[in-house]
């Protein structure tokens, strides 16, 4: 079993739709988790930290469940500009950072 | 800002050959970590460095694969003898803090390998 797992896609879905992915992880001594979006043929780039209470950036809702270890991304209305992979990262204390295997979302007219 | 830099963007090297492979990180950035990823696919951990502390080379694929990180600053990926199957894009991040305050991580734009 990986240690951080992701539902791989692709999710298609219309303009203006909500969409939801959820990440898994095993190791329950995580501390800090991340949201990162790659596109095709680029370098991952931050999309959101994660934390405890849950939080907000415009149309992007990032949660944790640390009592089922997983966290969870929301995006609101979505737009054509948000087709791309969505990686989620979990990081230790020891400095061991793991990054999803990345759900792929394409956002169609 | 300026941002990690990686060199170079594209390398095509002979079975066999060495590459070595450059990434400049963010200035005042303590923590390093080096990645690869082939087409298609997830990120793959290669090591980590945090400060003055050893490495962390638990995801190094094979003992032909070495790096080290000179002044706390730039870094170099060597990959001895490589095989076909090292070709992917090599990606290095940087991180303003690491150990008990995991910070996240950025990117450089990765180095593409290319083994004939």
């Amino acid at each position: 079993r990986k240690e951080v797992e992701q539902d791989p896609g692709p999710f298609n879905v219309p303009e203006g739709a909500t969409v939801a992915f959820n990440c898994t992880y095993s190791n329950s001594a995580s501390q800090s988790f991340f949201w990162y979006r790659q596109d095709c043929r680029k370098e991952p780039k931050l999309l959101m930290s994660v934390y405890s209470s849950g939080n907000e950036d415009g149309r992007f809702t990032a949660q944790l469940n640390r009592a089922s270890q997983y966290i969870s991304l929301l995006i609101r209305d979505s737009k054509l500009s948000d087709s791309a992979t969505y990686l989620c990262v979990v990081n230790t204390n020891a400095g061991k950072s793991t990054f999803g295997d990345g759900t792929t979302l394409t956002v169609k007219p | 800002g300026a941002g990690v830099s990686q060199s170079p963007s594209n390398k095509v090297t002979e079975k066999g050959k060495d590459v070595e492979l450059r990434c400049d990180p963010i200035s005042g950035h303590t923590a390093l970590y080096w990645y690869r990823q082939s087409l298609g696919q997830g990120l793959e951990f290669l090591i980590y460095f945090q400060g003055n502390s050893a490495p962390d080379k638990s995801g190094l694929p094979s003992d032909r694969f070495s790096a080290e990180r000179t002044g706390g600053s730039v870094s170099t990926l060597t990959i001895q003898r490589t095989q076909q199957e090292d070709s992917a894009v090599y990606l290095c991040a940087s991180s303003p803090l690491g150990g008990a305050s995991l910070r996240e991580q950025y990117f450089g734009p990765g180095t593409r390998l290319t083994v004939t």
